[in-house]
């Protein structure tokens, strides 16, 4: 089946500092990404859908000049959490859907603690 | 926002026993997917229903879909330890590929 992989998997900074995250397709192109945020013991919420070689869509409440979107090639997307708080803190997850299915091929995931 | 409403949001049975867990949500859906989830990890896939379907299989999974009852169930058979994870329902709208995910519900499997 396809692999999405995020890199790094955990992170710790401190407040104020940016951090970047990594999404990639392992074996298959993904014109389209998206990146989840989800807090402990809660459900997913979508933050942003990542388009290759445009604009990244952000979903209602969604800082897009805080959570800065790369779509730089078919195979990668990345997240950038600039002037991160404690609030950041939560775990990060994207998806790609693998050619034109409906299916969604989800990363790992990615916790980021803003101390 | 989201768009399902799972329950139970907690589920504890014996190895062996069936499990079953419901979604309901709001909008008109193209598919609903059904995804598990191991504490601190990524999603994994299980299954998908269209909207034009109504019983679905794989393996010891079962998923029903009622879209006049905007509802969709997702049945684990003869249950294994294995199963302990945390499973949610997602529906697909429109043709952009987004999901909006429920809220899951926790299953703990005891041995």
């Amino acid at each position: 089946g396809a692999v999405v992989s995020q890199h790094p998997s955990w992170v710790i900074c401190k407040s104020g500092t940016s951090v970047k995250i990594e999404c990639r397709s392992l074996d298959f192109q993904a014109t389209t990404m998206f990146w989840y945020r989800q807090f402990p013991k809660q459900s997913l919420m979508l933050m942003a859908t990542s388009n290759e070689g445009s604009k990244a869509t952000y979903e209602q409440g969604v800082e897009k000049d805080k959570f800065l979107i790369n779509h730089a090639s078919l195979t990668l997307s990345t997240l950038t959490v600039t002037s991160a708080h404690p609030e950041d803190s939560s775990f990060y997850i994207c998806s790609a859907p693998s050619g034109n299915t409906d299916t969604q091929y989800f990363g790992p995931g990615t916790r980021l603690t803003v101390l | 926002s989201q768009q399902g409403e799972e329950d139970p949001q907690a589920l504890s049975i014996q190895e062996g026993e069936n499990a079953t867990m419901n979604c309901s949500y709001k909008t008109s859906i193209n598919n609903l997917q059904w995804y598990r989830q191991n504490s601190g990890r990524g999603l994994v896939h299980l299954i998908l229903i269209r909207s034009n379907e109504r019983e679905k299989h794989s393996g010891r999974l079962r998923v029903t879909l009622d879209t006049s009852k905007k509802s969709s169930s997702l049945l684990i058979t003869a249950s294994r330890a294995a199963d302990t994870a945390s499973y949610f329902c997602a529906t697909g709208l429109g043709g952009a590929q987004k999901l909006v995910f429920g809220q899951g519900t926790r299953l703990t499997i005891n041995p």
